[in-house]
């Protein structure tokens, strides 16, 4: 069974801090690798990851995976109260069409 | 820019009523689908459907049904509403632009008494 885990499912840290959120993966066919953030409404996307070792980069928030290992790791530098969100790590399963499957989630709060 | 629009934002039912939830989106995506969101599940995917007419089953169908009579436009039917379906129903899209991306409506919070 295709399967997304999250880790921690929740985070609090101080304004300015570094996190690091996890994803592992077991799926058949791996194709890519989805990140959304959460606020309080719709998920927006973040990033698509398809290659093993490329570093996405968008501001402070940056995503790498790793194929062999099965993982993807999204950073957030010198954090801001509005990153406060869910992120959601997503992928693709039964090729054909664009199904995703998705974790569980990582609440991210960041205290002023 | 890609809108997924949701009918309702807040919604409170009683149990045993039909509830029909719209998800309207102006891309002209193939695609479209149906999740609920609970906390410490995740996403978890109700129903999905890649044509007019056509729908497949997600991971948790069960008590719900869909209609897509058009493309933009996708319901998701809660024939006797349960307290169990007490949720965040998000509604998204995509096409073949989109790679695997798919776009979010807003969500509707449905609560049921």
């Amino acid at each position: 069974e295709d399967k997304v885990v999250q880790s921690p499912l929740s985070l609090v840290v101080h304004e300015g801090d570094t996190v690091t959120l996890n994803c592992s993966y077991e799926v058949t066919n791996f194709r890519s690798l989805l990140w959304y953030k959460q606020e309080k409404k719709a998920p927006t996307f973040l990033f698509m990851l398809t290659s093993s070792g490329i570093e996405k980069k968008s501001g402070r928030l940056s995503s790498i995976l790793d194929k062999k290992e099965l993982f993807s790791i999204l950073n957030i530098t010198a954090t801001q109260t509005g990153d406060s969100a869910i992120y959601l790590c997503a992928v693709p399963v039964n090729f054909g069409n664009e199904k995703l499957t998705f974790g569980t989630g990582t609440r991210l709060t960041i205290i002023p | 820019d890609v809108k997924v629009t949701q009918s309702s934002r807040y919604l409170v039912k009683r149990t045993g009523e039909k509830v029909f939830l719209e998800c309207v989106q102006d891309m002209d995506h193939e695609n479209m689908f149906w999740y609920r969101q609970d906390p410490g599940l995740g996403l978890r995917l109700i129903y999905f459907s890649y044509d007019v007419k056509m729908k497949e089953k997600g991971d948790i169908p069960e008590g719900y049904s869909v209609s897509r009579e058009k493309k933009e436009r996708f319901s998701l039917i809660l024939e006797s509403a349960s307290t169990n379906q007490t949720s965040m129903y998000l509604c998204a899209s995509s096409g073949p632009g989109t790679g695997y991306e798919q776009y979010f409506g807003p969500g509707t919070r449905l609560t049921v008494t």
